[in-house]
């Protein structure tokens, strides 16, 4: 069965520092990789996705992430934060097709002045 | 693109009462999905329609859940008899599929949040 796994419940950083959200799946095939990112009381808006090609893949609002298959890892990262990027991150994986996304539980990023 | 609609976006309602939320999902995607989110967790799949047909259901959806999509546009989610533990964010998303194991990606709206007293 497939899973994903977000390790960092909730993570603080300061405004201008670099950001690493960490995001481990299991999936029996070549997965298809999401993150999403959603503000309270918000449905979930997505910020970028792996499907083929290129392992690091660029998103919406400066995030990107890269697919490492030998750790089984999509971890996501933007160099410089800002205090609009308060909110809950989740990490999802898909079969794709007719087939729902599995969610991580979410990271909440919570960013200081 | 007007996305993904939802309403209500919010609904209180006493025990033992039935719901019902409607979607409306982009105009022109052919997949519907529902997802429950509770507290401090991520979405959780419900069913999922492609077109009019409902093709998968989750073991989340008890007998007392049940959805609709009745022309492929918009879809209803209904709850009867709702306990507390239905207390949750309710989202939609919709997609565009290809057929077979596209890589579709899913949009979603911004829920209806129920609240069950």
């Amino acid at each position: 069965a497939q899973s994903v796994t977000q390790p960092d419940i909730h993570i603080t950083v300061s405004e201008g520092a670099s950001l690493e959200l960490r995001c481990n799946y299991s999936y029996g095939a070549t997965p298809y990789l999401f993150w999403y990112v959603q503000s309270p009381g918000q449905g979930l808006q997505l910020l970028l996705k792996y499907f083929s090609g290129d392992t690091l893949v660029q998103g919406i609002k400066g995030f990107e992430a890269e697919f490492k298959r030998s750790q089984s890892s999509f971890n996501l990262r933007k160099p410089s934060v800002h205090w609009s990027d308060a909110a809950e991150y989740f990490c999802a994986v898909g079969p794709g097709g007719r087939r729902a996304l599995t969610f991580g539980s979410g990271t909440r990023l919570q960013v200081q002045p | 693109d007007t996305g993904v609609s939802q309403n209500p976006r919010h609904k209180i309602t006493k025990r033992g009462q039935n719901v019902t939320f409607r979607c409306d999902p982009i105009s022109e995607h052919n997949r519907l999905y529902w997802y429950r989110q509770t507290l401090g967790q991520g979405p959780e799949f419900l069913t999922y329609f492609q077109n009019e047909a409902q093709l998968e259901k989750s073991r989340l959806l008890s007998d007392r859940f049940s959805a609709e999509r009745p022309k492929g546009s918009f879809s209803t989610l209904e709850i009867q008899r709702t306990e507390q533990g239905d207390s949750a964010m309710y989202l939609c998303a919709s997609s565009l599929g290809r057929g077979g194991r596209s890589a579709d990606t899913q949009y979603f709206g911004p829920g209806t949040r129920l609240t069950v007293l």
